[in-house]
């Protein structure tokens, strides 16, 4: 069984901020990782995703993740919060040969001006 | 590159009726799955076709079913509508072989009166 948990369902970072959004994750096989984010009435993008390379992973709009076995963690980071980065996020896992995704329950992001 | 399409983009129905909606993937992709997101909550799987074939399921009655054409594009039916199945509908793209992530389409949402 895979399971993603989420601390935080509201976070509020001033801008220009670090951003840190939290995910830890229940996988009795290596997972795979991905974080998604989803604006308002809209799908959901792909921010970045580990697939057991590197274990800290870039993706695009500034964001990073670090892949912690020890810590069956995956939080996402960004060093600048933009306006533009409110939105709200999920963390997701899979494994090899299991195709579904399971999500957390998401974490809205509000930047303060 | 035209990424993953849905229609309709916003549908209502009444409890009893039947719902279909529709999705083609991103070009070059095979595999599709589609997710229900209640609202305020993360995404839930509902199946996966690939090869015209359901391949996995998720915690979902028979009545949601699904179609894959030999364009790769798919259909998500659901019968006897229940006010609980009132959701944004997503469809999500990918690659068989060789790809970790699914590219998602902007999703439908379906009110069920």
């Amino acid at each position: 069984a895979q399971s993603v948990t989420q601390l935080g369902s509201h976070v509020s970072v001033s801008e220009g901020a670090l951003v840190l959004l939290r995910c830890n994750y229940s996988s009795s096989v290596p997972p795979y990782l991905f974080w998604y984010v989803q604006y308002p009435n809209q799908g959901l993008q792909l921010l970045l995703k580990y697939t057991s390379a590197a274990t800290l992973v870039k993706g695009i709009n500034g964001f990073e993740a670090e892949f912690k076995k020890s810590e069956t963690s995956f939080h996402l980071t960004k060093p600048s919060a933009h306006m533009s980065d409110a939105a709200e996020y999920f963390c997701a896992v899979r494994t090899f040969g299991n195709e579904k995704l399971t999500f957390g329950t998401g974490t809205r992001l509000t930047i303060i001006p | 590159d035209a990424g993953v399409t849905q229609s309709p983009t916003h549908l209502i129905k009444t409890r009893g009726q039947q719902v279909t909606l529709r999705c083609s993937p991103k070009s070059g992709h095979d595999t599709v799955s589609w997710y229900q997101q209640a609202l305020g909550q993360g995404p839930q799987f509902i199946f996966q076709y690939y090869e015209e074939e359901e391949r996995q399921r998720g915690n979902f009655p028979d009545r949601f079913s699904g179609h894959q054409f030999p364009n790769y594009s798919s259909e998500l039916n659901v019968n006897a509508l229940l006010l609980g199945d009132s959701a944004l509908y997503l469809c999500a793209s990918s690659l068989r072989q060789g790809a970790y992530e699914q590219y998602f389409g902007p999703g439908t949402r379906l009110t069920v009166t």
